[in-house]
């Protein structure tokens, strides 16, 4: 089965610093990865989507990377402000166990603080 | 621009009550899934469907049925109502396959519906 890892669980920085949100997952047979920004009581946005061929993804200050062979993806966030408070999830497409769908990790809370 | 649009967004069930829950696309997405959402467990896969007329069983199906109709929409629902099915339920949709082409294996979700079950 897979298992998705995300490390902080929560994380607290001032605002303009650099960060890094890490991934894990334990089966590396994956077709894509995909990070999410959630906000309290909203639903999921679509960050940036990497392909398993794929090394890394960049969307304006955002950047994901994968290793697939290690089961790792970090998602980078430059020049954080604090409009990018908010939960963020790692998710991977992954065929297991006679379902398709994506396996989430719990989530990593960052606070931006002004 | 609705992309994928969820009704009702919240709900309050007496226990036994039944219940459907509407998730409809307008991107002509062949794949739909539904999600709950809870405290410290993260997002389960419940139903999926891999087009219209199909449905198949994720990892918490127990306590759900769905139907695919129609290609825009996908239904969940809940027969009889338990606590344990207080949640918040996401649904979601894509294009292609997730072993499919490029970007259009990118999922896109809904707002959520927040169901109590008292």
């Amino acid at each position: 089965k897979q298992e998705v890892t995300q490390i902080p669980a929560a994380l607290s920085v001032p605002e303009g610093e650099n960060l890094v949100l890490n991934c894990s997952f334990t089966d590396s047979a994956i077709y894509n990865l995909q990070w999410f920004r959630q906000d309290p009581g909203k639903g999921l946005t679509s960050l940036l989507l990497i392909q398993s061929s794929q090394r890394e993804q960049t969307s304006g200050r955002l950047n994901a990377s994968l290793d697939k062979s290690s089961g790792r993806s970090t998602l980078y966030i430059a020049a954080s402000q604090p409009g990018d408070s908010a939960t963020y999830l790692c998710a991977v497409w992954y065929s297991g166990g006679g379902a398709d769908g994506l396996t989430f990790g719990k989530g990593t809370h960052l606070i931006i603080q002004p | 621009n609705a992309g994928v649009t969820q009704t009702p967004k919240f709900r309050v069930l007496k226990t036994g009550q039944s219940m459907t829950l509407l998730c409809a696309q307008d991107m002509n997405h062949e794949y739909m899934y539904w999600y709950r959402q809870d405290p410290g467990m993260g997002l389960r896969l419940i139903h999926y469907s891999v087009g219209e007329g199909t449905t198949a069983k994720g990892e918490v199906p127990d306590g759900y049925n769905v139907s695919r109709l129609k290609k825009q929409n996908f239904l969940l629902g809940l027969e009889s109502a338990a606590p344990s099915q207080t949640s918040v339920y996401f649904c979601a949709s894509s294009y292609s396959p997730p072993q499919g082409w490029g970007s259009f294996t990118e999922a896109f979700f809904g707002q959520g519906t927040r169901l109590t079950v008292v």
